[in-house]
């Protein structure tokens, strides 16, 4: 699988946007981008994914750039509850990387009030 | 909603036992997973199932077996618990193969062996 590179935390204040980034120089052309996240103490939980159009659902927005090499997730209005780490992972379109999920070690999104 | 359960939130049993760590999912989902989750090494695939009594291991299944008798229900075993395999269990569920399939993860079983 591609990998893909986060940082490892952000910082944001509660009601305003935050853009979680994530490069992947190394996606290729059948890779889908997703996006999952992990409160503290629960099982991780999907929240959207996209092959190279952006792409909304209730939860967050996705922007992918137009070379596909990096994606944003956008969260338009931080709340408490959104305080999470988020995992951007690729998926392979065709095999589906062997269904398995490679996640790597996220970014560790803090929201203040 | 999709819900997937697993038998307990936290377990303690010593070194040597068998333990059995159950999961359950109700959306009738033909793949399951198991995963753990260790701070540090994220999360990692210790087997995977594809449809009854079919399964598949996964990146780091050493130590641990796993059966799918009934398409609802996925179990991991451990034949003889170490201290090492303290960790949090995580199991997940999805339909569909392929890049566009979702998974959905139960809340996790928090093991200590000592």
């Amino acid at each position: 699988d591609a990998k893909t590179t986060q940082p490892n935390s952000m910082e944001s204040n509660e009601e305003e946007p935050v853009h979680l980034p994530c490069n992947h120089s190394t996606i290729s052309g059948t890779d889908y981008i997703h996006w999952y996240r992990q409160l503290p103490s629960q099982g991780p939980e999907y929240v959207i994914h996209g092959l190279t159009s952006n792409v909304n659902n209730r939860m967050a927005s996705l922007a992918i750039a137009e070379d596909r090499k990096s994606s944003t997730l956008i969260l338009h209005r931080a709340t408490l509850r959104d305080a999470a780490v988020y995992y951007c992972i690729l998926r392979d379109g065709l095999t589906g990387g062997g269904n398995k999920l490679t996640f790597g070690t996220g970014t560790q999104l803090k929201v203040e009030l | 909603d999709v819900k997937v359960t697993q038998s307990s939130r936290y377990l303690v049993k010593r070194t040597g036992e068998k333990v059995f760590l159950e999961c359950v999912q109700d959306m009738d989902h033909e793949n399951m997973f198991w995963y753990r989750q260790d701070p540090g090494l994220g999360l990692r695939l210790i087997y995977f199932s594809y449809d009854v009594k079919m399964k598949e291991k996964g990146d780091i299944p050493e130590g641990y077996s796993v059966s799918r008798e009934k398409k609802e229900r996925f179990s991991l075993i451990l034949e003889s618990a170490s201290t090492n395999q303290t960790s949090m269990y995580l199991c997940a569920s999805s339909t569909l193969a392929g890049g566009t399939d979702t998974q959905y993860f139960g809340p996790g079983t928090r093991l200590t062996v000592l």
